[in-house]
């Protein structure tokens, strides 16, 4: 298994402003997700951040909106920019594991708790 | 693609009753299903999970099988408690490295006393 800590745990921002969330994971991990849990919603993956390579994002999000780092195998940050009320929501890190018989498993940061006034 | 569909909430139940949610879920090829917990104010757990057809997860009193006839991993417990109000989402993983998981929307689950 994985523990896996996220700054800040909550947070309330400006529209306009950017907020940086960090994710620090106490094993190295070659895969890390990035997930948006909107509110009364379930989670929708917003990109994979692999170690040495650039973050893939899914349909809907962006690079320039959502600008994650990954500079070793145990962090990544994504970065919520010029903030809107509808960013609003629950951001977090998930890693990936090698699990039993060889198949992947995933491990869930406590999230990030983004209000956007 | 793949998805997942779950049973609409909120399931309102009385302690020790008989709790059923509905998962279904479509995949090509032969997916890992999994259920993940939220408990209020708390992050995302996994509850169980199964690999293979017919594997049956289980925890906390909680068990799920995996039918591929009929495409189903619904979640069960013989005796609900308070303590197991939470959210409860339904997933399902592909098996190929650099995949992550979808989820199904989430279940509502509240038991009154």
């Amino acid at each position: 298994s994985a523990v896996i800590s996220q700054k800040p745990s909550r947070d309330i921002c400006q529209r306009g402003t950017s907020l940086t969330i960090q994710c620090q994971v106490d094993s190295q991990v070659t895969m890390m997700f990035w997930y948006r849990q909107q509110p009364g919603q379930s989670l929708t993956l917003i990109a994979t951040a692999n170690q040495g390579s650039e973050a893939t994002y899914e349909s809907g999000f962006v690079i320039d909106k959502f600008p994650i780092s990954r500079p070793n195998l145990t962090f990544s940050t994504l970065t919520v920019s010029n903030m809107s009320p509808e960013d609003s929501s629950i951001y977090l890190c998930s890693v990936a594991l090698q699990g039993g018989q060889g198949l992947p498993e995933q491990f869930f940061g406590p999230g990030t708790r983004l209000t956007v006034l | 693609g793949n998805s997942v569909t779950q049973m609409e909430g909120p399931v309102t139940l009385s302690e020790e009753a008989f709790l059923t949610i509905n998962c279904t879920y479509t995949a090509t090829g032969y997916p890992s299903l999994f259920w993940y917990v939220q408990y209020p104010g708390e992050g995302l757990q996994l509850l169980l999970k199964a690999t293979k057809a017919d594997d049956k997860g289980s925890n906390k009193g909680f068990e799920a099988t995996y039918r591929k006839e009929t495409t189903s991993f619904h979640l069960e417990k013989g005796s609900v408690q308070v303590s197991d109000s939470a959210v409860y989402f339904c997933a399902l993983s592909a098996n190929q490295a650099g995949t992550a998981l979808i989820f199904g929307k989430g279940t509502t689950l509240s038991v009154s006393s």
